[in-house]
């Protein structure tokens, strides 16, 4: 059983396009994430939820926007999609917030 | 904002040392060490929480100086399974619940 999965692995679509990728968490985790990584492999944190309470990284733009149906999932939305939004996206759960990262194996989002 | 990281690359023959840095110009509460291997996820290595703390996990261990807002990860007897990127993340006092990584640190080691 993977402890963090993410849907799809692979997605590639036209610019203007919305996109979403799905992440469940099957660890009874409190927090869950957003990161992205890009072509030069920096690590980027966009989201963090736990309890309902969400913490946005300022420099995210409004076109990503998490969702949450339960505390076992957390799920992207992105609107508009653009170049540069081209990156791996990893999902990560932590037991209490700031403690060890489990991360999902990724999703890898191509947009030309 | 984001820690630094260095070096940036390091290349090693099977048994050497290596040392990887990670600073902060802000205060920080904690520090993690993760690696990640070329085509996967990173995975947690361990996490540092109090200032002049270190830890170990087999020949790899780290320190944290709160005071001086740095942390270091020792590899000693590197091996081949060693190679990947490691980064550095820190959780700063007061910044919420989120983690922000520096900018890796690219570790090969060849036989």
């Amino acid at each position: 059983d993977t402890a963090v999965s993410q849907t799809p692995k692979y997605l590639v679509t036209q610019m203007g396009n919305d996109k979403s990728i799905k992440c469940e968490q099957n660890l009874g985790h409190d927090t869950m994430y957003w990161y992205k990584q890009d072509s030069k492999k920096f690590l980027k944190i966009m989201f963090s939820y736990n309890n309902k309470e969400l913490i946005i990284n300022e420099t995210v733009p409004n076109r990503f926007s998490p969702k949450s149906p339960d505390k076992a999932h957390l799920n992207l939305h992105i609107n508009s999609l653009e170049l540069g939004d081209s990156a791996v996206y990893f999902c990560a759960s932590s037991q209490v917030a700031g403690g060890e990262l489990f991360f999902g194996e990724g999703s890898r989002l191509t947009v030309l | 904002q984001q820690p630094v990281q260095s070096p940036q690359a390091v290349i090693l023959r099977e048994g050497e040392d290596a040392v990887i840095n990670c600073s902060s110009s802000k205060a920080l509460y904690s520090v993690h060490w993760y690696r990640q291997k070329h085509g996967e996820a990173p995975v947690f290595l361990m996490i540092l929480l109090k200032g002049g703390e270190q830890k170990g996990h087999d020949k790899i261990s780290a320190s944290f100086n709160e005071k001086k807002q740095q942390s270091s990860l020792y590899l000693t007897a590197s091996q081949l399974s060693y190679s990947g990127t490691y980064f550095c993340g820190t959780l700063r006092r007061n910044a919420g619940n989120m983690l922000t990584f520096g900018g890796g640190t690219r570790l090969m080691v060849k036989p």
